[in-house]
């Protein structure tokens, strides 16, 4: 069955590190985004690509970065993680028809102490 | 302003209820997604829609597009349905989805 994996689910790192998040599908969808969940603002859009080579900024893409070398994955960049990016990340995709469902990774919690 | 806004935030009933949250936007959009979070989970998605009502066992969504509503309905409420409740609207030409803030719903045994 095709998914959409995210890893690692947890992550602690130390402030000022260089962070990527993985996020891997498998349903041959051009469009993919990365999302961040924080309590009282819901799911924002960090950046997002509709194709290979195709990237996008979100409203929340300060402090991130993407690339897009394959239609499979998109990993999500933290350039030097900082404390205010303590959240939970989700991955998603969705074909390009207009009436196309999105699809949601698991999430990874990352923490930076 | 959030683009999107759900009501209500929080939501308690108990087993049997029937359950409704509601779903209002400003923008336009070309479809409207309903989604499910478990505590500490993934997002499910429950319904996506553009017109009419659609229905998934005990789950029913509606959307309204001159009055730019959406509804979930939920009948016979369970326990287990206990989460939070996404509405997240799709642009007319891009593929971006702009959430609500979500509902969190309990059900009491």
């Amino acid at each position: 069955d095709a998914e959409i994996t995210q890893s690692p689910r947890h992550k602690i790192t130390e402030t000022g590190r260089q962070v990527t998040l993985a996020c891997h599908q498998t349903w041959n969808h051009n469009n993919m985004f990365w999302y961040r969940q924080d309590l009282g603002h819901g799911l924002r859009l960090i950046h997002y690509s509709y194709g290979v080579q195709d990237t996008n900024k979100g409203e929340v893409s300060d402090g991130y970065s993407v690339s897009r070398s394959n239609t499979e994955d998109l990993p999500l960049t933290l350039e030097s993680a900082a404390s205010s990016q303590t959240s939970v990340y989700f991955c998603a995709s969705s074909d390009s028809q207009v009436g196309a469902e999105a699809f949601f990774g698991q999430g990874t919690r990352l923490t930076v102490v | 302003k959030n683009e999107v806004e759900q009501s209500p935030q929080n939501l308690t009933a108990q087993e049997g209820e029937f359950i409704t949250i509601n779903c209002s936007y400003s923008v336009g959009i070309s479809a409207l997604h309903w989604l499910q979070q478990h505590p500490g989970g993934g997002i499910v998605s429950l319904f996506m829609l553009s017109s009419g009502k659609k229905k998934h066992g005990r789950l029913i969504a509606t959307i309204n597009i001159q009055e730019k509503h959406s509804s979930l309905h939920i009948t016979a409420s369970h326990p287990r349905d206990s989460a939070v409740y996404i509405c997240a609207g799709r642009g007319g030409s891009n593929y971006k989805l702009t959430f609500g803030k979500g509902t969190l719903l309990t059900v009491n045994p």
